[in-house]
């Protein structure tokens, strides 16, 4: 298995609910990664977890809230977003915590929050 | 603070063409490179990494770049395009001993039949 696999691909929000997204991947990678990308724009990192504990959150505001249960599962969760937070959600993930491996990304969530 | 720079947002090719996506960084220390690829609404795949080995990569589907300290430069060439080509091409790097990849700005690769 090579993949990251990210659910759900597309999801549709209120700015007053609470949704989870999800990602998994089973190819043994320790370090595990969420990053956001708005349209015609790179990816920008939101959290780094290394060995299920969070070493990196660059800032990221306390309504999305990440969580490492295990070595293959990475989830993100989200409460009160606001419009502006609406984005393709990447998860990736890369070899015993070493970014010279380089990652391997999800296909994404595309989020929309109305 | 340590980045890479893509020169030109867009770039045009004929089909069977050269291509040649620039990308130059800004480090004392040489870092870790990369050059990924990202199709319409998909993520990003990578297509090769520069981590101090060869200075010539050699990536996927026929992409290779080569380092070069005196330029500070990692460019990604093909010698002739495909229309599958046609993607989002990100030129990242990372500072040795931190676990953090940052991308540049992102070439939109355009592929002329």
């Amino acid at each position: 298995d090579t993949e990251v696999t990210q659910t759900p691909k597309h999801l549709v929000m209120g700015m007053t609910n609470k949704k989870s997204l999800k990602c998994e991947q089973h190819m043994g990678h320790r370090a595990m990664y969420w990053y956001k990308q708005k349209a015609k724009k790179p990816p920008e990192l939101m959290f780094v977890y290394s060995y299920e504990k969070l070493s990196i959150n660059e800032s990221v505001p306390s309504r999305f809230s990440p969580e490492c249960p295990n070595s293959s599962l990475l989830n993100l969760h989200l409460h009160a977003l606001q419009p502006e937070d609406s984005a393709l959600y990447l998860c990736a993930s890369s070899q015993e915590g070493g970014v010279n491996y380089g990652y391997t990304f999800g296909s994404g969530t595309r989020l929309t929050v109305v | 603070a340590q980045s890479v720079t893509q020169l030109g947002s867009h770039v045009s090719v004929s089909e069977g063409a050269l291509v040649l996506l620039r990308c130059n960084y800004s480090s004392s220390v040489p870092p870790y490179l990369f050059w990924y690829v990202q199709y319409p609404n998909q993520g990003l795949q990578l297509l090769l990494k520069y981590t101090s080995a060869a200075t010539l990569v050699k990536g996927i589907n026929g992409f290779e770049a080569e380092f070069k300290k005196s330029e500070t430069s990692f460019h990604l060439t093909k010698p002739s395009a495909h229309m599958s080509d046609a993607a989002e091409y990100f030129c990242a790097h990372a500072e040795r001993g931190y676990q953090k990849v940052t991308f540049g700005t992102g070439t939109k690769l355009q592929v002329i039949p």
